[in-house]
């Protein structure tokens, strides 16, 4: 079945330490987004990529990072620059050209700063 | 820049009866898109419905409808017959037909009581 797949589900951190959060899609999507979830605050874009080899910074960019360099594959970068990381992140993707369409969305990594 | 506002950060019902979750927008754009979004417990993102700004006439899914009022941009989401089931985090988004990226109110916590 197609779907996107996030791993791990559960990451724990040390301070000063880089994590990185996979999410790997068979869906032929072109676009992929990595959000964060907080308490209260929704969902906040942290990254997009339309195509492979190109990405955007979302809202909240600061402290993180990507790559997307297969156009199956969009991993998440969580660096020691981001200095309140503990969050809910959720990785999605679409079709370019087809906004009616919203979302896939993987079933998210909860990282945990220890 | 669009945001997207839900004022209700919960809301609970009795099995079976009716419940309407409120969301309103800013937006300068004529043509976009609306989306619910179901999250339960195990945090999975799933689609409710969509609505396409062009269309007048309300988006239906079995239990799941919406009262889409363009010019008061308000997009709100009634279910009917509520269930045990239904019980999760309700989030509203918009996309615009020219940006890849959804934007997501703050979402509002259903309960429904047996």
């Amino acid at each position: 079945d197609g779907g996107i797949t996030q791993s791990p589900k559960y990451l724990f951190r040390k301070e000063g330490q880089n994590v990185t959060l996979s999410c790997e899609q068979n869906l032929n999507h072109d676009a992929m987004y990595w959000y964060r979830q907080d308490p209260g605050q929704g969902l906040r874009l942290i990254y997009y990529s339309q195509i492979v080899n190109d990405f955007q910074k979302g809202d909240i960019a600061e402290g993180y990072s990507v790559s997307r360099e297969k156009k199956e594959s969009f991993p998440l970068t969580v660096t020691s620059a981001q200095k309140n990381p503990t969050a809910f992140y959720l990785c999605a993707s679409s079709w370019r050209g087809t906004p009616n369409y919203g979302y896939t969305f993987g079933s998210g990594t909860r990282l945990t700063v220890v | 820049a669009q945001t997207v506002t839900q004022s209700q950060p919960e809301m609970s019902v009795q099995e079976a009866e009716t419940v309407t979750l409120s969301c309103t927008y800013d937006t300068s754009e004529s043509d976009y898109y609306l989306f619910w979004y179901k999250q339960p417990p195990s945090r999975q993102m799933i689609l409710v419905i969509r609505q396409e700004a062009y269309k007048q006439q309300n988006a239906t899914e079995n239990r799941f409808s919406v009262n889409f009022q363009k010019a008061a941009k308000s997009f709100s989401l009634k279910i009917s017959d509520s269930q045990l089931g239904d019980a999760a985090m309700y989030f509203c988004a918009y996309r615009s037909p020219r940006a890849q990226k959804l934007v997501f109110g703050q979402g509002t916590r259903l309960t429904i009581n047996p």
